[in-house]
């Protein structure tokens, strides 16, 4: 079946570091991906996607790209804020086969930065 | 505004007492599922549909029913509530390369 295996944390950085986290999928069909990332006491907001092989998804100065050959879609920024707290989840939605329409999600990542 | 509508957004439950999560969608998308996010363990999914009249079990399915009479409706229902179903709970609906989650329930079981 579909899985998603991303990096454990927590992850603790000063403001203006660069972060990188990592995401590594298992899927059949044709997947999209995406990052969602929560801040505490709120709901799953969508973060960045990318629907095929090679795509790079990019917002607020996050990164991923699609990397069909090593099954990966990493986050990454290049300057941290203290806004950017937050819990970081890697999916999957499978949009082919039996799974059509399965949303997979690895474990979460905490994100700590520190002013 | 299109989008999923997730009610109630906290609610408090003795052991053994029932209720039901509601969820709606108004983008006549097909699969809809519910998650719980407990701390540690990421989103496990509970239950899942892949249209109206279809319903099949996930990860962690004990203790909840489910049904999907219409497209639009999704509820999550508890027949007897347990401390160990304290958590928080996400509808979602999904088509395609487009996934949306409604705000999220806290419930909490005493």
């Amino acid at each position: 079946g579909d899985s998603v295996t991303q990096m454990e944390g927590p992850v603790t950085l000063s403001e203006e570091a660069f972060l990188t986290i990592n995401c590594t999928y298992t899927a059949t069909g044709y997947p999209s991906l995406f990052w969602y990332v929560q801040y505490p006491g709120e709901g799953l907001q969508l973060l960045l996607k990318a629907t095929k092989a090679d795509d790079k998804g990019s917002n607020k100065g996050f990164e991923a790209t699609y990397r069909k050959e090593t099954t990966s879609f990493h986050l990454e920024k290049g300057s941290v804020q203290v806004s950017d707290s937050a819990v970081y989840f890697c999916a999957l939605l499978n949009a082919g086969g039996t799974s059509y329409g399965k949303l997979t999600f690895g474990q979460g990542t905490i994100l700590t930065v520190h002013p | 505004n299109a989008g999923v509508t997730q009610t109630p957004k906290f609610q408090v439950l003795k052991t053994g007492q029932s209720m039901t999560l509601q969820c709606a969608q108004d983008m006549n998308h097909e699969y809809m599922s519910w998650y719980r996010q407990d701390p540690g363990m990421g989103l496990r999914l509970i239950h899942y549909s892949v249209g109206a009249g279809i319903t099949d079990q996930g990860e962690v399915p004990n203790g909840y029913n489910v049904s999907r009479s219409t497209t639009e409706d999704f509820p999550l229902r508890l027949l007897s509530a347990a401390p160990s179903q304290t958590s928080v709970y996400f509808c979602a609906s999904s088509y395609g390369h487009e996934a949306f989650f409604g705000q999220g329930t806290r419930l909490t079981v005493v």
